[in-house]
């Protein structure tokens, strides 16, 4: 079975200070891991994926297969960054390829 | 590019009522999602559609529960007869194809039953 876990439902930073929100995950191969995004009054939507390699709007997220973490970080937040954030695997085979479960998200509020 | 569609956006209903949910992807597609959010928790997947044929429907709870796309293009899930847990956003989302694609989300339809 594959688990995500983000163990802070709130995180509330600084405009300007470094943020880094957690996911831990369980999963017995080799999986793929996202981070998905709602701004308010928007669409859940794709932030950045391990498989590109990419930074998105100053974010990274590196894969830790050994902590089985992919936490998500910016060094300086903005007040715009403030949304939900969902950590979220997809499975490398089988059914569970391309089927992804969620973390039950952190709200990130950057304040002035 | 027009987004992904979703009808209603909100819905009230009674326990044991019926109610029925309407998805149009984005065109081209082939891949359909339907997603259930429970307050304070994230989305989980409860059907995916393949064009017109289901790929995974493990975590649909089908006594009450039931999806269809029946042209590959336009879906409609439906629940009957409705419970209180079933309260919740469901999302609809779809995806090129099925694999480590992009999915595009919908606003949802916010259910709450009474």
């Amino acid at each position: 079975a594959q688990r995500v876990t983000q163990p802070e439902k709130l995180l509330s930073v600084f405009k300007g200070a470094p943020v880094e929100l957690k996911c831990n995950y369980s999963y017995s191969g080799s999986p793929e891991l996202f981070w998905y995004v709602q701004y308010s009054r928007q669409r859940l939507q794709l932030l950045l994926r391990h498989i590109s390699r990419e930074s998105i709007k100053g974010f990274t997220a590196d894969l830790n297969k050994g902590e089985t973490s992919f936490h998500l970080k910016k060094p300086f937040a903005q007040e715009e960054d403030s949304a939900m954030y969902y950590c979220a695997l997809s499975g490398d085979g089988g059914t569970s390829y391309g089927k992804l479960t969620f973390g039950q998200g952190t709200i990130l509020t950057v304040h002035p | 590019e027009a987004g992904v569609a979703q009808s209603p956006r909100y819905k009230i209903i009674e326990k044991r009522q019926s109610v029925a949910f309407w998805c149009n992807p984005i065109s081209g597609h082939a891949t359909l999602y339907w997603y259930q959010q429970i307050l304070g928790q994230g989305p989980k997947l409860l059907i995916q559609f393949q064009n017109n044929g289901v790929v995974d429907d493990s975590q649909l709870p089908k006594d009450r529960f039931s999806a269809e796309r029946l042209k590959g293009v336009d879906s409609t899930l439906k629940i009957q007869p409705a419970k209180l847990e079933d309260s919740a956003v469901y999302l609809c989302a779809s995806s090129i194809r099925t694999g480590l694609q992009t999915q595009y989300f919908g606003p949802g339809t916010r259910l709450l039953v009474l």
